[in-house]
């Protein structure tokens, strides 16, 4: 089983900043990495699937990048609904597997 | 607009079977993968199993073979039967559309979730 992890667990900021969250693979899973977001009493919402592609009607403040075992989700600059838990999720190989989430919350 | 909407009972006893149902409007169920994830209160998301219409299933090994799939594509449903239920399978259960792209392994759109209890 490949094993995400995410890191930092909580990122504090403001509106307005640049936030950079990391995940990492137990090993290679190519480019089939996804990013998630989730909000308080809510599933979770698809903006990246496949490392780099932004999932239909997500802002392009939203980016990802990386390959192999390191990916990185940046949002350009942060607006007031995007504070929220986020995960990472591979399809490399089965099961598929979800990271432990980093929380970006207001500074 | 695509949407999924879990059903089935919120307490479930200990060693007894969880039974839900995903109920899909304004997609065929004949047409993507089909998931059900789970996160327990405060913790991670937890991809469980999937289906294909055709009967194609996969499910996570940390079930110990407890789970099964089923797709009723005359309701345009699919459903989750998970067997000998400790306290360790409490969790909000989301039914989930696999993406149309590769074999369903990303998940585009997602019920809001049930609670289910395991207590006697």
């Amino acid at each position: 089983e490949i094993v995400l992890t995410q890191s930092p667990a909580t990122l504090s900021l403001s509106p307005g900043e640049r936030a950079t969250l990391s995940c990492r693979a137990s090993q290679s899973v190519s480019s089939y990495l996804a990013w998630y977001q989730q909000k308080p009493g809510q599933a979770p919402r698809l903006l990246i699937y496949d490392a780099s592609n932004r999932a239909t009607g997500i802002p392009p403040r939203f980016s990802g990048s990386g390959s192999g075992t390191d990916f990185t989700l940046t949002i350009s600059s942060l607006e007031p609904e995007d504070f929220a838990v986020y995960y990472c999720q591979q399809r490399s190989s089965w099961p598929l597997t979800f990271g432990p989430g980093t929380k970006v919350d207001i500074k | 607009q695509v949407q999924l909407q879990e059903s089935g009972p919120g307490l479930v006893k200990p060693s007894d079977t969880l039974s839900l149902t995903c109920t899909v409007s304004g997609a065929s169920i004949s047409t993507y993968y089909w998931s059900w994830i789970r996160q327990p209160p405060g913790k991670g998301l937890e991809w469980i199993a999937y289906i294909y219409y055709s009967g194609t299933t996969k499910y996570n090994p940390s079930l110990k073979s407890r789970g099964t799939m089923s797709v009723d594509t005359s309701k345009n449903q699919f459903s989750l039967k998970l067997n000998s239920v400790t306290a360790a399978d409490t969790a909000v259960y989301y039914c989930a559309r696999g993406t149309p792209y590769g074999s369903g392994e990303n998940f585009d759109y997602w019920g809001q979730g049930t609670l289910v209890t395991v207590s006697s």
